[in-house]
């Protein structure tokens, strides 16, 4: 039963241009949303979070939506760089858990 | 200011083997969290841990599986009796508290079952 998907695996963006990562959850009660990059044999690496009262949260060139009623959540990278190819996951905390989407791997193409 | 220490980073065992796998939360981190990453699949909660107490482990398969967090030393998940379907990449995480954001993750354990 996956709760929170990522139905992209893969996506390939231009440098310099926007990059778009998308996820849907199934779970209203998740009070925290968050997206996760790893890179091949890390762990994955904190990226940004969302509390279920914003919409929107900006770091630099990370921004992160939020639409509630759609029960969907989306990444915006701009610019995007090659340093930024790696996989994303999204996530969602409920209780003591996390719920962690089956991720994007993103390529920017220099 | 080492980060979640996880070691080993491979792991082979043969079917019916024991795998012990561990995990050095961050310096003053008390809470252990072990999630496990199938092939093509995302990652999923295992188990939550505190110092020498198993808060949560709601994700742990009910036969063959243990973890713990002792007052001293590294958590350990320990699966028994390993069969191919464990093999996975195993990662621990550790907060300094309830993790309200994203904390830590170790490098993770690359078990393979042969």
């Amino acid at each position: 039963d996956q709760q929170v998907k990522q139905n992209s695996p893969s996506l390939s963006v231009q440098e310099g241009r926007i990059s778009i990562l998308n996820c849907d959850y199934t779970n209203s009660m998740f009070d925290y949303f968050l997206w996760y990059k790893k890179y091949p044999a890390e762990g994955p690496t904190f990226l940004i979070s969302i509390s279920s009262i914003k919409d929107k949260n900006e770091d630099g060139r990370f921004t992160v939506f939020l639409n509630k009623s759609a029960k969907h959540l989306s990444l915006h990278i701009v610019p995007s760089q090659p340093g930024d190819s790696a996989v994303y996951f999204c996530a969602a905390i409920s209780g003591n858990q996390f719920y962690f989407g089956t991720g994007t791997s993103l390529t920017v193409i220099p | 200011n080492a980060g979640v220490m996880q070691n080993p980073r491979h792991l082979v065992r043969r079917r019916g083997q024991e795998a012990r796998l561990r995990c050095s939360p961050m310096k003053g981190h008390s809470h252990v969290y072990w999630y496990r990453q199938l092939p093509e699949e995302g990652l999923k909660f295992m188990v939550y841990l505190q110092k020498e107490n198993i808060i949560d482990e709601s994700g742990m398969p009910k036969e063959r599986f243990s973890a713990e967090f002792p007052k001293e030393g590294p958590s350990i998940l320990r699966i028994q009796q390993v069969v191919r379907g464990d093999s996975a990449a195993y990662f621990c995480a550790s907060s300094a508290q309830r993790a309200n954001y994203g904390y830590t993750f170790g490098s993770g354990t690359r078990l393979t079952v042969v």
